[in-house]
């Protein structure tokens, strides 16, 4: 079992650059979390995806920031153009169920910084 | 409003010795309580979950704790290991239909030899 994949591991750009972090969830999970982590904030749910449709936007920041789930099988948060602001760690899970009742599974984390 | 709160920020404890972390909360309705460690450079990964019913569930040397009434939970190692060494986050959801999630800033744990 390769647990949750994400893509790049580590990601360094310049100020207004388009960035794309992917995701490939737990095969057979229908449910599927974007998160970000900074020392200040800690983990913050950016998105949640059940059955590849979008189904709490809410915690993504602003329009710059926009996530897809066009198969069960890879998911992808695009911020553009990117800022300084955005750097963090930004993990990917997923679940076999509904958020709350279901445990997630977290990937490896993608360590995005903008200069 | 819903919050998670959790204390200390950071400990530092000797190996083979206990620890207990808190997390108190404020989210409701109480859905469940979860636990997560969090190795650095890794995603967290659950430690336990209990629901309002339950008052103690351990995984190995960790013990969680829920007191549904005064909305507090702990979490206790024990006889702790380098390999402890993490951070461990609070996460409590609510039993509302979207099912919301509610992170706590989390407890540095570090143990030294």
């Amino acid at each position: 079992d390769a647990g949750v994949i994400q893509s790049p591991r580590h990601e360094v750009t310049e100020m207004g650059q388009e960035v794309t972090l992917r995701c490939k969830p737990i095969s057979g999970h229908n449910s599927l979390f974007w998160y970000r982590q900074t020392m200040m904030r800690g983990l913050e749910l950016l998105i949640y995806f059940n059955n590849n449709v979008p189904i709490d936007d809410s915690g993504m920041p602003e329009d710059r920031f926009s996530a897809k789930m066009p198969n069960a099988s890879f998911s992808t948060l695009k911020i553009q153009p990117s800022e300084p602001r955005d750097s963090a760690v930004y993990f990917c899970a997923s679940s076999g169920g509904r958020r709350g009742y279901y445990e997630q599974y977290f990937g490896p984390g993608t360590r995005l910084t903008v200069t | 409003k819903n919050q998670v709160e959790q204390s200390p920020q950071s400990l530092i404890i000797l190996e083979g010795k206990n620890c207990t972390l808190q997390c108190n909360y404020t989210v409701s309705p109480f859905s469940n309580l979860r636990w997560y460690k969090q190795d650095t450079g890794r995603g967290p990964v659950s430690l336990t979950i209990m629901t309002f019913s339950e008052n103690t569930k351990s995984n190995g040397r960790y013990t969680a704790t829920l007191d549904a009434d005064t909305k507090q939970s702990s979490l206790h190692i024990t006889a702790s290991q380098l390999s402890d060494s993490a951070s461990y986050i609070c996460v409590v959801s609510d039993q509302t239909g979207a099912n919301n999630l509610f992170f706590g800033t989390g407890t540095r744990l570090t143990v030294i030899p």
